[in-house]
């Protein structure tokens, strides 16, 4: 299957900051990438879905201007969290594949907290 | 809505013994099933996928099975080990595949 690479794994920032979270797809050219968002004990939300060369596609209720994602080749994605606050402090992982019968691969996620 | 329902949410047993957990959901149009094993701050991975037609599907001591009429499915963990200590999500695709459906997941705990 796809390996999925995320970067960094952990992260502390201090609020009013900007985090840059990395997608890596290390064997799989992906068109498409999905990022999540997972509080403690919640499911995994999907906050947008990021598409090589063009603008991602946010889900109801995600800031686009707050959460900026970046496609810029078919093996990268980056999702930054602008002007970070506490309540923006979660599990943050990407995806590629899933679309129909296909498998979906995941990162091993991304831990932010802001402080 | 599409909605995804887990039980139970937590579940504690001994190493050795076997456990089902199961899910229910109420996605429609229905295309596919996932059971997905996440560790405690790690990504989820898949253990098994199933469509419509399947009943029964194993991945060694993982077996998950779907009844798409009454739109439930359970996974059947054997001879359970330490190591399956974690978080089990069940996940839904609809049958135009835009959306997986995320459940909460059933907490595993497995102790010697």
């Amino acid at each position: 299957g796809a390996v999925v690479s995320q970067h960094p794994s952990w992260v502390i920032c201090k609020s009013g900051t900007s985090v840059k979270i990395e997608c890596r797809s290390l064997d799989f050219q992906a068109t498409t990438m999905f990022w999540y968002r997972q509080f403690p004990k919640q499911s995994l939300m999907l906050m947008a879905t990021s598409n090589e060369g063009s603008k991602a596609t946010y889900e109801q209720g995600v800031e686009k201007d707050k959460f900026l994602i970046n496609h810029a080749s078919l093996t990268l994605s980056t999702l930054t969290v602008t002007s970070a606050h506490p309540e923006d402090s979660s599990f943050y992982i990407c995806s590629v594949g899933g679309r129909v019968n296909t498998e979906a691969f995941f990162g091993q996620g991304t831990r932010l907290t802001v402080v | 809505k599409n909605q995804v329902e887990q039980s139970p949410q937590s579940l504690i047993i001994l190493e050795g013994k076997n456990c089902t957990l199961q899910c229910n959901y109420t996605v429609s149009p229905f295309s596919n099933l996932r059971w997905y094993k996440q560790d405690t701050g790690r990504g989820p991975v898949s253990l098994t996928i199933m469509t419509f037609s399947e009943n029964t599907k194993s991945n060694g001591r993982y077996t998950a099975t779907l009844d798409a009429d009454t739109k439930q499915s359970s996974l059947h963990i054997t001879a359970s080990q330490l190591s399956d200590s974690a978080s089990y999500i069940c996940v839904v695709s609809n049958r135009a595949g835009t959306a997986l459906i995320f459940g909460k997941g059933t907490t595993l705990s497995v102790s010697s």
